[in-house]
């Protein structure tokens, strides 16, 4: 079947724009994860949904950042007003039951870059 | 909250050598699963090997291997008779949360 998707693919938003970043995680997974990935880093966690419920916002560098996943499966990572420094790769996984143990399934990202 | 360190930013191997990438860990917890993740360029991360903690005997995929020391807290990344397709970013990760900042992996012809 189909992997993680993302869309879009790449973003570029001026400074103090809102964006919406959209992953469709693999049918039927019940984990779904953020990540963001500056250039030349490992990926740093967002936030975790386990179905509809965000479990784990703990990684979420802001309030300007904001993440849903409604029905339990499609997910959209809002950033509003952003600024230079949000400028990354933001990375979705989806695993087919409960963290920590299932293998993470990875989005091919969506590159964000804010002028 | 848990770290995990990779030491080594960037190493090289002949093709059919043998390579290993290093990987530290920061925890309390007695029960926690480490993973290495595979990131070809411009490529989807892969799972590579994955290692329970509670299982004494290390994780073996063909020509992938880790060498866990829960003591040391240390999980290193063996891979045998390298090749050209083994070149990309190396993570390790602690649960599913926590990544290190990789190894970029050269395979040399």
């Amino acid at each position: 079947g189909a992997g993680v998707s993302q869309s879009p693919r790449y973003k570029v938003a001026k400074r103090g724009q809102d964006v919406a970043l959209r992953c469709d995680p693999i049918s039927g997974h019940v984990s779904l994860f953020w990540y963001q990935q500056a250039l030349g880093q490992g990926p740093e966690f967002l936030t975790y949904f386990q179905n509809e419920a965000q479990l784990d916002k703990s990684g979420l560098p802001s309030d300007r950042f904001f993440a849903e996943r409604p029905e339990g499966s499609v997910s959209t990572l809002k950033i509003q007003r952003t600024q230079q420094e949000d400028s990354a790769v933001y990375l979705c996984a989806s695993s087919p039951g409960t963290a920590p143990a299932e293998t993470q399934y990875f989005g091919p990202g969506t590159r964000l870059l804010v002028l | 909250a848990q770290t995990v360190t990779q030491s080594q930013p960037e190493m090289s191997v002949q093709e059919a050598e043998t390579v290993t990438l290093s990987c530290t860990y920061d925890t309390s917890e007695s029960d926690y699963y480490l993973f290495w993740y595979k990131q070809p360029p411009s490529r989807q991360m892969i799972l590579v090997i994955r290692q329970e903690a509670y299982k004494q005997q290390n994780a073996t995929e063909n020509r992938f291997s880790v060498n866990f020391q829960k003591a040391a807290k240390s999980f290193s990344l063996k891979i045998s008779d390298s090749q050209l397709g083994d070149a990309a970013m190396y993570f390790c990760a602690y649960d599913q949360f926590y990544f290190g900042t990789g190894t970029s992996l050269t395979v040399i012809p």
